[in-house]
């Protein structure tokens, strides 16, 4: 069946310091894939979208690479900083048979400690 | 633009009434969709619209789930009746163009929920 993977536990990293997110999938062909932010009470913000045949996309600290053999996505925040403590969500366009629709993971939550 | 309006933004209800969420998209996107978030479960897509037509309703849970759009700039959610296991956060969600890659979702606040 097919499966979003993002780690359940907590991240927590020093200010300053580069985050590194992980999302994996299976059984899924996406033409794209998506990263969101979600902070508590609020609806997801999103923050990129990289296609299949982009290895990496860059937004000001924000990294995202994408690893259509590894069926993988890791998600960079560099010099990281206490407000960018939020959950972040990955989501996957649904691919043949759901085309249209974006599958969300379980989001990994990140603390930014000063 | 106000982004995506819901309302209300918080639901206290009891179990076996007539609950109606409401969605107010962003003016020109042509797809909405409706999403459910509990902690066991995530982010989950109830149902998704395009130009005002219903697409894909295969998250709906039960019949007694149901969804409209009767125009471009409303869409409702109704459940009845109620059930305790219904509570959780509801979004809605416009984009332009399918599946967000025009420049991802844009979500609403979120209505959460609460049968008792």
């Amino acid at each position: 069946s097919q499966k979003i993977e993002q780690n359940s536990e907590a991240l927590n990293i020093q200010e300053g310091k580069t985050a590194t997110l992980t999302c994996n999938y299976t059984n899924y062909s996406p033409a794209y894939l998506q990263w969101y932010r979600q902070d508590p009470g609020r609806g997801p913000v999103f923050l990129l979208l990289i296609r299949e045949n982009e290895k990496e996309k860059r937004k000001e600290r924000l990294k995202v690479t994408f690893d259509t053999t590894l069926k993988q996505s890791l998600f960079h925040i560099t010099a990281s900083q206490p407000a960018d403590s939020a959950t972040y969500l990955c989501a996957l366009e649904g691919g043949s048979g759901n085309t249209g629709k974006l599958i969300f993971g379980q989001g990994t939550t990140l603390q930014v400690k000063p | 633009d106000a982004g995506v309006i819901q309302s209300p933004r918080h639901e206290v209800t009891e179990m076996g009434q007539e609950v109606t969420l409401r969605c107010k998209p962003i003016s020109g996107h042509d797809y909405l969709f409706w999403y459910r978030q509990t902690m066991m479960r995530g982010l989950e897509l109830l149902i998704y619209f395009n130009n005002n037509v219903p697409i894909d309703d295969s998250g709906m849970p039960e019949d007694r789930f149901s969804a409209k759009m009767p125009n471009a700039s409303f869409s409702t959610l109704k459940i009845q009746p109620s059930e305790p296991r219904d509570s959780a956060v509801y979004f809605c969600a416009s984009s332009l163009g399918s599946g967000g890659a025009l420049g991802g979702y844009t979500f609403g606040s979120g209505t959460r929920l609460t049968v008792v």
